[in-house]
């Protein structure tokens, strides 16, 4: 079974305030992904990872940024949220390219 | 433009039957697909893939079929367990995880 983790699970927050949402695998998967999920809609990919210090933008334009400082760590951070960055956040790894995805459960974030 | 379809957001199906859930996919450059299995407020979990140098993959009662003259491939689940009632992605790639690219998802509910 996989393990990767995220959290919080839910989040609620104001307009303008910085979060970070986190995200940890123990797998020690060199491939990291963030992908972002609305109701009854496609996943979109908004940022991967090929290992440590190396990240790049996924196909859905994202104002979040992330890092990948050590290899079991990939942490999203918004620096000012708004009502548009609500949404469903899927952390996932992967052991190589052409390999399953292991997701995380996911943080679902309202920005009010 | 959307290049992974499922165009049914819903199927219920008697348990013991066959389940056929179904995807469209536009770009012929797609090699690589998979499937993945949904439980509410959980990540999105790995079921079964394909390449395109087949169009059968088998895994206990799951199969995926492949043909790829009419884009399509479906997955069929049998028997069908109430345990499987989930929502099941598409997804497809082209040599590697980089760039999945999801459908929306079909809401499969198994009635016991």
């Amino acid at each position: 079974e996989a393990d990767i983790y995220q959290t919080p699970r839910y989040l609620v927050i104001g307009t303008g305030k910085k979060i970070t949402l986190e995200c940890s695998q123990t797998m020690g998967h060199d491939k990291m992904y963030w992908y972002q999920q609305d109701p009854g809609m496609e996943l979109h990919l908004i940022h991967y990872s090929y290992g440590v210090n190396s990240t790049e933008k996924g196909d859905l334009s994202s104002e979040s940024t992330v890092s990948r400082i050590r290899t079991e760590h990939f942490p999203l951070t918004l620096e000012s949220a708004r009502p548009s960055h609500t949404s469903q956040y899927l952390c996932a790894s992967s052991i190589q390219d052409n390999s399953p995805l292991h997701f995380g459960n996911g943080t679902r974030l309202t920005v009010t | 433009d959307q290049q992974v379809k499922q165009n049914s957001p819903s199927l219920s199906v008697q348990e013991g039957r066959i389940s056929i859930l179904n995807c469209d996919y536009t770009n012929s450059m797609f090699d690589y697909f998979l499937w993945y299995k949904k439980y509410p407020a959980e990540g999105p979990t790995f079921l079964i893939s394909i390449s395109s140098i087949k169009d059968k993959n088998e895994d206990g009662r799951f199969t995926v079929f492949l043909n790829k003259s009419a884009k399509h491939l479906s997955l069929h689940i049998v028997p069908s367990q109430p345990g499987d009632s989930a929502v099941y992605f598409c997804a497809a790639g082209v040599g590697s995880n980089y760039k999945l690219t999801f459908g929306k998802g079909t809401l499969l509910t198994v009635n016991p």
